[in-house]
């Protein structure tokens, strides 16, 4: 069974460009969350979807940022012109129900450099 | 304030030394604890969830006190792979399903030394 995947692994944008990162739940795992890791700082929750529904978006910055989980696909989480503070690891979990003493698994990350 | 607090290290022990860490967390409504570890560079991994009664794995001991909203890891005979981050981590989560998110304190180092 394979575990959460995130791709890319790696990823670098340019001021100003757009960065789109892609996390496949685990087999089975329908609600899918994204943290952020800054630089030296803890993992800071974003937002929490469920297929084609946005549960909980209370972490995701105002602008630039948007998330999705279609029916069909991985969820996407998309950074529109990207600036340097968005350089961070950025990390997916997936659980298989909205229980709060469930496990969240985390994937590997994706880490984010904007030049 | 930080909605979970823990002491950033880092801890400095040798093999075989017991270590303990603490934490503690402002959200009275939190839902649920774990202690998660994360090794340099990668994913957090779950290490175990706390209860009130107090729940050991092996070496691993931790503790939950809800009314003083503090929680405590205990490692005994320390190894080198042992050495990580501990991240003290609560769910803000409810029984509606409103939210289910994941709270993560900044994370204490631990470095055991031959």
């Amino acid at each position: 069974n394979a575990g959460v995947m995130q791709n890319p692994r790696h990823l670098v944008r340019r001021r100003g460009q757009e960065a789109r990162l892609r996390c496949s739940p685990m087999k089975g795992h329908s609600h899918v969350y994204w943290y952020r890791q800054l630089p030296e700082e803890g993992l800071k929750f974003m937002v929490y979807l469920q297929k084609e529904n946005i549960i909980d978006e209370s972490g995701m910055p105002k602008e630039r940022f948007s998330a999705e989980f279609p029916k069909e696909g991985p969820s996407i989480l998309r950074i529109q012109q990207v600036v340097r503070g968005d350089s961070a690891a950025y990390f997916c979990a997936s659980s298989p129900v909205a229980s709060g003493y469930n496990e969240q698994f985390f994937g590997p990350g994706t880490r984010l450099t904007v030049l | 304030r930080k909605e979970v607090e823990q002491d950033p290290g880092p801890f400095n022990v040798p093999e075989g030394a017991t270590v303990a860490f603490n934490c503690t967390y402002s959200n009275s409504a939190s839902q649920s604890f774990f202690w998660y570890r994360q090794d340099c560079r990668k994913e957090p991994k779950l290490l175990m969830s706390v209860y009130s009664s107090g729940n050991e794995d092996g070496r691993f001991t931790a503790q939950l006190n809800r009314a003083s909203q503090y929680i405590s890891l205990l490692i005994r005979d320390s190894k080198l792979s042992d050495s990580a981050t501990y991240l003290c981590v609560v769910n803000i989560g409810n029984r509606g399903g409103a939210t289910n998110k994941l709270i993560f304190g900044t994370g204490t180092l631990l470095a055991v030394q031959p």
